[in-house]
Protein backbone atom coordinates (compact mmCIF):
# COMPACT_ATOMS: atom_id res chain seq x y z
CA UNK A 1 0.00 0.00 0.00
CA UNK A 2 1.24 3.41 -0.87
CA UNK A 3 1.58 6.20 1.71
CA UNK A 4 3.41 9.00 3.55
CA UNK A 5 5.90 7.78 6.77
CA UNK A 6 7.37 9.97 9.55
CA UNK A 7 9.94 8.80 11.79
CA UNK A 8 10.54 8.84 14.81
CA UNK A 9 7.04 9.22 16.37
CA UNK A 10 8.49 11.00 19.33
CA UNK A 11 12.09 13.03 19.46
CA UNK A 12 13.64 14.47 22.14
CA UNK A 13 16.13 17.26 21.54
CA UNK A 14 18.88 18.94 24.15
CA UNK A 15 19.20 22.26 23.83
CA UNK A 16 21.56 23.81 20.86
CA UNK A 17 21.34 20.68 19.09
CA UNK A 18 20.26 19.99 15.43
CA UNK A 19 17.92 17.28 14.81
CA UNK A 20 16.55 16.10 11.25
CA UNK A 21 12.64 14.60 10.93
CA UNK A 22 12.53 11.61 8.22
CA UNK A 23 9.33 12.26 5.74
CA UNK A 24 9.45 9.61 3.08
CA UNK A 25 6.53 8.60 0.57
CA UNK A 26 6.16 5.69 -2.04
CA UNK A 27 2.65 7.51 -3.79
CA UNK A 28 4.94 9.16 -6.73
CA UNK A 29 3.93 12.33 -5.31
CA UNK A 30 5.76 15.27 -6.75
CA UNK A 31 4.96 17.61 -4.54
CA UNK A 32 5.71 17.53 -0.45
CA UNK A 33 5.35 19.52 2.24
CA UNK A 34 6.31 20.41 5.88
CA UNK A 35 3.99 21.95 8.88
CA UNK A 36 4.14 22.48 12.48
CA UNK A 37 1.18 21.97 14.37
CA UNK A 38 0.90 24.21 17.81
CA UNK A 39 -2.28 23.87 19.95
CA UNK A 40 -4.92 26.26 19.03
CA UNK A 41 -2.38 27.57 15.91
CA UNK A 42 -3.56 25.48 13.45
CA UNK A 43 -1.03 24.47 10.64
CA UNK A 44 1.63 26.65 9.41
CA UNK A 45 4.02 25.75 6.90
CA UNK A 46 7.58 25.69 7.14
CA UNK A 47 8.97 24.48 3.94
CA UNK A 48 7.95 23.00 0.70
CA UNK A 49 8.83 20.91 -2.57
CA UNK A 50 7.06 21.07 -5.86
CA UNK A 51 9.55 19.28 -7.20
CA UNK A 52 12.83 17.29 -6.49
CA UNK A 53 16.21 19.43 -5.94
CA UNK A 54 14.07 22.39 -5.89
CA UNK A 55 12.47 24.12 -2.31
CA UNK A 56 10.62 27.07 -0.97
CA UNK A 57 10.61 28.61 2.12
CA UNK A 58 7.00 28.72 3.48
CA UNK A 59 5.30 30.66 6.59
CA UNK A 60 7.90 29.90 9.90
CA UNK A 61 11.03 28.89 7.99
CA UNK A 62 13.57 30.46 10.10
CA UNK A 63 15.40 28.12 12.18
CA UNK A 64 14.69 25.25 10.00
CA UNK A 65 16.38 23.35 6.79
CA UNK A 66 15.04 21.04 4.57
CA UNK A 67 16.37 19.26 0.95
CA UNK A 68 14.97 17.49 -1.38
CA UNK A 69 17.82 14.83 -3.34
CA UNK A 70 15.14 12.11 -3.79
CA UNK A 71 11.20 12.24 -4.86
CA UNK A 72 10.11 10.08 -2.23
CA UNK A 73 12.34 11.45 0.33
CA UNK A 74 12.18 15.73 2.31
CA UNK A 75 13.60 15.53 5.78
CA UNK A 76 13.54 18.39 7.96
CA UNK A 77 16.35 19.44 9.98
CA UNK A 78 15.30 21.44 13.27
CA UNK A 79 18.32 23.93 13.71
CA UNK A 80 19.76 25.43 17.30
CA UNK A 81 18.45 28.68 15.71
CA UNK A 82 14.84 27.88 15.98
CA UNK A 83 14.40 29.04 19.88
CA UNK A 84 10.57 27.13 20.56
CA UNK A 85 11.18 23.76 18.45
CA UNK A 86 8.83 21.98 20.79
CA UNK A 87 5.69 20.87 19.06
CA UNK A 88 4.22 18.18 16.17
CA UNK A 89 5.62 18.17 13.24
CA UNK A 90 3.46 17.05 9.88
CA UNK A 91 4.85 16.09 6.96
CA UNK A 92 2.10 15.83 3.39
CA UNK A 93 2.79 14.69 -0.09
CA UNK A 94 0.41 15.43 -2.94
CA UNK A 95 -0.07 15.61 -6.67
CA UNK A 96 -1.42 18.83 -9.09
CA UNK A 97 -5.34 18.19 -7.74
CA UNK A 98 -3.80 19.33 -3.85
CA UNK A 99 -5.47 16.82 -2.67
CA UNK A 100 -2.71 16.20 0.47
CA UNK A 101 -1.79 12.70 1.86
CA UNK A 102 -0.22 13.64 5.73
CA UNK A 103 2.21 11.35 7.72
CA UNK A 104 1.43 10.36 11.37
CA UNK A 105 3.57 13.00 12.33
CA UNK A 106 6.40 13.44 15.18
CA UNK A 107 6.25 14.57 18.29
CA UNK A 108 9.20 17.00 19.10
CA UNK A 109 10.36 18.14 22.79
CA UNK A 110 13.04 20.22 24.29
CA UNK A 111 14.68 18.87 27.70
CA UNK B 1 -0.15 34.57 5.09
CA UNK B 2 -3.52 33.92 3.49
CA UNK B 3 -5.89 33.45 6.28
CA UNK B 4 -9.40 31.45 6.65
CA UNK B 5 -11.79 31.94 9.27
CA UNK B 6 -13.01 28.68 10.41
CA UNK B 7 -15.74 28.56 12.90
CA UNK B 8 -16.60 27.32 15.55
CA UNK B 9 -13.42 26.96 17.29
CA UNK B 10 -14.96 24.21 19.19
CA UNK B 11 -17.89 22.39 20.17
CA UNK B 12 -19.02 19.72 21.79
CA UNK B 13 -21.58 17.38 21.02
CA UNK B 14 -24.53 14.79 22.39
CA UNK B 15 -24.92 11.44 20.06
CA UNK B 16 -27.47 11.50 17.89
CA UNK B 17 -26.78 15.13 17.09
CA UNK B 18 -25.93 16.84 13.97
CA UNK B 19 -23.29 19.41 13.37
CA UNK B 20 -22.71 21.78 11.42
CA UNK B 21 -19.20 23.89 10.72
CA UNK B 22 -18.03 26.35 8.17
CA UNK B 23 -14.87 28.36 6.82
CA UNK B 24 -14.81 31.70 5.33
CA UNK B 25 -12.09 33.72 3.04
CA UNK B 26 -12.01 37.44 1.78
CA UNK B 27 -10.47 35.63 -1.40
CA UNK B 28 -11.94 33.34 -3.96
CA UNK B 29 -11.06 29.63 -3.99
CA UNK B 30 -10.30 27.13 -6.35
CA UNK B 31 -10.58 24.15 -4.49
CA UNK B 32 -11.68 23.61 -0.79
CA UNK B 33 -11.00 20.11 1.21
CA UNK B 34 -11.98 18.99 5.12
CA UNK B 35 -9.81 17.08 6.92
CA UNK B 36 -10.31 15.28 10.09
CA UNK B 37 -7.37 14.62 12.77
CA UNK B 38 -7.08 12.28 15.54
CA UNK B 39 -5.60 12.92 18.60
CA UNK B 40 -1.66 12.48 17.65
CA UNK B 41 -2.23 11.41 14.21
CA UNK B 42 -1.85 13.30 10.81
CA UNK B 43 -4.97 14.58 9.29
CA UNK B 44 -6.96 12.50 6.86
CA UNK B 45 -9.14 13.47 3.54
CA UNK B 46 -12.83 13.70 4.40
CA UNK B 47 -14.16 15.54 0.93
CA UNK B 48 -12.38 17.16 -1.83
CA UNK B 49 -14.74 20.14 -3.35
CA UNK B 50 -13.72 21.59 -6.89
CA UNK B 51 -16.76 23.51 -8.23
CA UNK B 52 -18.72 26.13 -6.89
CA UNK B 53 -22.43 24.87 -6.05
CA UNK B 54 -20.97 21.47 -5.27
CA UNK B 55 -22.63 19.38 -2.49
CA UNK B 56 -20.09 16.34 -1.42
CA UNK B 57 -21.38 13.17 0.58
CA UNK B 58 -19.23 10.74 2.48
CA UNK B 59 -21.48 8.23 4.25
CA UNK B 60 -22.42 10.95 7.22
CA UNK B 61 -20.64 14.10 5.96
CA UNK B 62 -21.99 16.49 3.68
CA UNK B 63 -19.82 19.32 2.48
CA UNK B 64 -20.26 22.63 0.22
CA UNK B 65 -18.14 24.72 -1.71
CA UNK B 66 -19.77 27.82 -1.58
CA UNK B 67 -21.55 30.01 -4.59
CA UNK B 68 -19.81 32.57 -3.86
CA UNK B 69 -16.31 30.53 -3.69
CA UNK B 70 -15.67 31.96 -0.50
CA UNK B 71 -16.75 29.57 1.85
CA UNK B 72 -17.60 26.34 2.06
CA UNK B 73 -19.65 24.31 4.81
CA UNK B 74 -19.15 20.60 6.44
CA UNK B 75 -22.43 19.13 8.06
CA UNK B 76 -22.36 16.05 9.93
CA UNK B 77 -25.12 13.62 10.78
CA UNK B 78 -26.37 11.79 13.40
CA UNK B 79 -23.33 12.42 15.68
CA UNK B 80 -21.48 9.45 17.04
CA UNK B 81 -18.52 9.18 19.45
CA UNK B 82 -16.08 8.60 17.01
CA UNK B 83 -16.80 11.66 15.32
CA UNK B 84 -14.53 13.78 18.18
CA UNK B 85 -11.36 15.19 16.89
CA UNK B 86 -10.20 18.50 14.86
CA UNK B 87 -11.76 19.51 11.52
CA UNK B 88 -9.53 21.54 9.41
CA UNK B 89 -11.00 23.09 6.61
CA UNK B 90 -8.29 23.74 3.64
CA UNK B 91 -8.73 26.22 -0.02
CA UNK B 92 -6.46 26.40 -2.37
CA UNK B 93 -5.90 29.85 -3.88
CA UNK B 94 -4.05 31.22 -6.74
CA UNK B 95 -3.90 34.70 -5.43
CA UNK B 96 -2.09 36.36 -2.43
CA UNK B 97 1.17 34.76 -2.81
CA UNK B 98 0.62 31.16 -1.90
CA UNK B 99 2.06 29.31 -4.95
CA UNK B 100 -1.44 26.90 -5.17
CA UNK B 101 -0.35 25.44 -1.70
CA UNK B 102 -3.24 25.02 -0.06
CA UNK B 103 -4.05 27.23 3.33
CA UNK B 104 -5.60 25.55 6.14
CA UNK B 105 -8.26 26.59 8.98
CA UNK B 106 -7.15 26.49 12.71
CA UNK B 107 -9.81 24.16 13.07
CA UNK B 108 -13.03 22.92 14.90
CA UNK B 109 -12.51 20.89 18.32
CA UNK B 110 -15.52 18.47 18.43
CA UNK B 111 -15.72 16.96 21.80
CA UNK B 112 -18.34 14.53 23.76
CA UNK B 113 -20.82 16.72 26.10
CA UNK B 114 -20.00 15.78 29.85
Amino acid sequence: DGGITQSPKYLFRKEGQNVTLSCEQNLNHDAMYWYRQDPGQGLRLIYYSQIVNDFQKGDIAEGYSVSREKKESFPLTVTSAQKNPTAFYLCASSTSDRRYTFGSGTRLTVV
Amino acid sequence: GQQLNQSPQSMFIQEGEDVSMNCTSSSIFNTWLWYKQDPGEGPVLLIALYKAGELTSNGRLTAQFGITRKDSFLNISASIPSDVGIYFCAGQTNYGGSQGNLIFGKGTKLSVKP
